[in-house]
């Protein structure tokens, strides 16, 4: 049983460009969260997915960020236009139901922008 | 709105030692509690949870926590740490009514050293 896979591990991106992250959860999980980590300063939600709805976005970056989860494939995150002040460590959790089972946790994607 | 307050950003101890990694949070209405914790470029691990019954939950691996509800805290405490031990540790809280919000809320960490 695979935990929530997150690919690709690392990501180099030119200012300017597109970032697309991905994200699979567990097998049977259907809520999907998005979280950014910067140094020193923890994770900080973004949005929080089921399967073709957004239910809460309140932490998304009013441009260039989007994220969706199909019916069909994985969560995707996508950050157009990068800048430097992108670059962080982006984690994808999922959960069977709410919270109240606690996440699992990707390993991340770290973005690094040049 | 909530916010998890983690008083000390590192805390370097002794293999063996006693170790507690401090928590507060805000809210005026039930939560849901969570300590996790990240290895060196991993994702995080829940290591133990609240939702309710007994106020001191533990985890397999020897870690405790305790929730407070006067005082607001979920302090995680271990009584003797191994080299092992050596991450970072997340405190987080969620409203505990079951509703719509699924998003935790996260602390900064903390980052337990272990030295021999």
């Amino acid at each position: 049983n695979a935990g929530v896979m997150q690919n690709p591990r690392h990501l180099v991106r030119r200012r300017g460009q597109e970032a697309r992250l991905r994200c699979s959860p567990m097998k049977g999980h259907s809520h999907v969260y998005w979280y950014r980590q910067l140094p020193e300063e923890g994770l900080k939600f973004m949005v929080y997915l089921q399967k073709e709805n957004i239910i809460d976005e309140s932490g998304m970056p009013k441009e260039r960020f989007s994220a969706e989860f199909p019916k069909e494939g994985p969560s995707i995150l996508r950050i157009q236009q990068v800048v430097r002040g992108d670059s962080a460590a982006y984690f994808c959790a999922s959960s069977p139901n709410r919270v109240d089972d606690g996440y699992t946790f990707g390993s991340g994607t770290r973005l690094t922008v040049v | 709105a909530q916010s998890v307050t983690q008083l000390d950003s590192q805390v370097p101890v002794f293999e063996e030692a006693p170790v507690e990694l401090r928590c507060n949070y805000s809210s005026s209405v039930s939560v849901y509690l969570f300590w996790y914790v990240q290895y060196p470029n991993q994702g995080l691990q829940l290591l133990l949870k609240y939702l309710s019954g007994s106020t001191l939950v533990e985890s397999i691996n020897g870690f405790e926590a305790e929730f407070n509800k006067s005082q607001t805290s979920f302090h995680l405490r271990k009584p003797s740490v191994h080299i092992s031990d050596t991450a970072e540790y997340f405190c987080a809280v969620n409203k505990g009514n079951g509703g719509s919000q699924g998003n935790l809320i996260f602390g900064k960490g903390t980052k337990l050293s272990v030295k021999p």
